[in-house]
């Protein structure tokens, strides 16, 4: 069982908005804000879309935003795309270490 | 550009240990502000951190994983390396080496990933 519990999957069509929600605990998602999302393509490394809760990395586009609330952390990807269509991880900090979420299957209608 | 990239075996045998090497170029693994660790996914399933060392060589683990796992840097090789005792089946899964930038919860680079099977 992951440590942190997302869906399994969502879906929209194109050019609709998603979100994609993790919950964690007051030991990790409430406690800090390094929270991160990442986007995995089938058979590719995982790539970081959304770091520190709110912040994007060079390159990705603001399509993508982060949140939080308490224990839950969001991810919002709105304008969706074909290419969007792929797996989502969140990870925490934990005090000493760092959680995944069991990742979330985006399919782009 | 940074590029990280995975090596060492693809197979290993139940109850012996997974060793795995990240050797960095275009970058050094000495740099000043960065972890550098180990992310592993079994087949068809989700993300597990399982540990990180800092360019000071101090080093953190999973809890699940703290009493198999040992993380090292060579400086002189820009590597880190990933050592796994006493594996068994549930060790089965593709191995990336990441950095993540210090302060932060940026992991911006990563290796393609190697799939290690652990079968005899």
């Amino acid at each position: 069982q992951s440590a942190l519990t997302q869906p399994r999957s969502v879906s929209g069509s194109p050019g609709q908005s998603v979100t994609i929600s993790c919950t964690g605990t007051s030991t990790d998602v409430g406690s800090y804000n390094y929270v991160s999302w990442y986007q995995q393509h089938p058979g590719k490394a995982p790539k970081v879309i959304i770091y520190d809760v709110t912040k994007w990395p060079s390159g990705v586009p603001d399509r993508f935003s982060g949140s939080k609330s308490g224990n839950t952390a969001s991810l919002t990807i709105s304008g969706l795309q074909a290419d969007d269509e792929a797996d989502y991880y969140c990870c925490s900090f934990a005090g000493s270490h760092w959680v995944f979420g069991g990742g979330t299957k985006l399919t782009v209608l | 550009q940074l590029r990280l990239q995975e090596s060492g075996p693809g197979l290993v045998k139940p109850s012996e240990t997974l060793s795995l090497t990240c050797t960095v170029s275009g970058g050094s693994v000495s740099s000043s502000g960065y972890y550098w660790g180990w992310i592993r996914q079994p087949p068809g399933k989700g993300l597990e951190w399982i540990g990180a060392v800092y360019d000071s060589g101090t080093t953190y683990y999973n809890p699940s994983l703290k009493s198999r796992v040992t993380i090292s840097v060579d400086t002189s090789k820009n590597q880190f390396s990933l050592k796994l005792t006493s594996v068994t089946a549930a060790d089965t899964a593709v191995y990336y080496c990441a950095r993540r930038r210090e302060g932060t919860s940026l992991r911006d680079y990563w290796g393609q990933g190697t799939l290690v099977t652990v079968s005899s």
